[in-house]
């Protein structure tokens, strides 16, 4: 089975910094990779994801994510953060064995910018 | 627009009653699927359905029911409440996930049991 791993659980950065969120994945067969967005009392909502192609995903907000299957990640970078980026962000990676379909989610990051 | 909704949004209960959590989506997807969300532990899911009359175990089943009898709800069953299950509860739909769709999330349920 699929597992993610989120290696920062808080991140602190000063407004305007650039910022980076680390993922690893478990496993080396073809995956589709997703990040999302929890804002403070929201519910998720996506920020971009990774079906095939180019390894440079860009999403909304200014991030951008690269996929690299050789190291099993997917780090998410904004080069410049704003306040209103703090919230809490989850990697997820698709699960396809036996017909299934399902996602399964890091523990997340909370990013707080400081101004 | 199409859309998830959960209700209620917040709910005190007592240890042992049963309460149902509701969600309705109206983006006709086939797969639905209830998580919690607990400090530390990010995500787990609990249930989900890939259909109607379909019905599977996540990884956090226990003391919980789920049934789809149409394609737009799929409602959340706590037999007995428990302490344990203080939580915030989201449901999320998707088309099909072997397609590289994304799900859709729900605005989420605070769930507190006293």
């Amino acid at each position: 089975a699929q597992s993610v791993t989120q290696l920062d659980s808080q991140v602190p950065v000063f407004e305007e910094a650039p910022v980076e969120l680390r993922c690893n994945y478990s496993s080396s067969v073809s995956v589709y990779l997703f990040w999302y967005v929890q804002y403070p009392n929201q519910g998720l909502q996506l920020l971009l994801k990774y079906l095939s192609g180019s390894t440079l995903v860009k999403g909304i907000n200014g991030f951008e994510a690269e996929f690299n299957k050789s190291q099993t990640s997917f780090h998410l970078r904004k080069p410049s953060v704003h306040i209103s980026d703090t919230a809490e962000y989850f990697c997820a990676v698709s699960d396809r064995q036996g017909g299934s379909e399902k996602l399964v989610f890091g523990k997340g990051t909370k990013l707080t910018v400081n101004p | 627009d199409a859309e998830i909704t959960q209700s209620p949004r917040h709910k005190i209960t007592e240890t042992g009653r049963q309460v149902t959590l509701a969600c309705h989506q109206t983006w006709n997807h086939n797969n639905m699927f209830w998580y919690r969300q607990d400090l530390g532990h990010g995500l787990r899911l609990i249930h989900y359905s890939y259909g109607v009359q379909d019905t599977n175990k996540g990884e956090v089943s226990d003391g919980y029911s789920v049934s789809r009898s149409n394609t737009e709800d799929l409602p959340l069953t706590l037999e007995s409440a428990a302490s344990s299950q203080t939580s915030v509860y989201f449901c999320a739909s998707s088309p099909r996930l072997a397609l590289g769709y994304e799900q859709y999330f729900g605005p989420g349920t605070r769930l507190t049991v006293t």
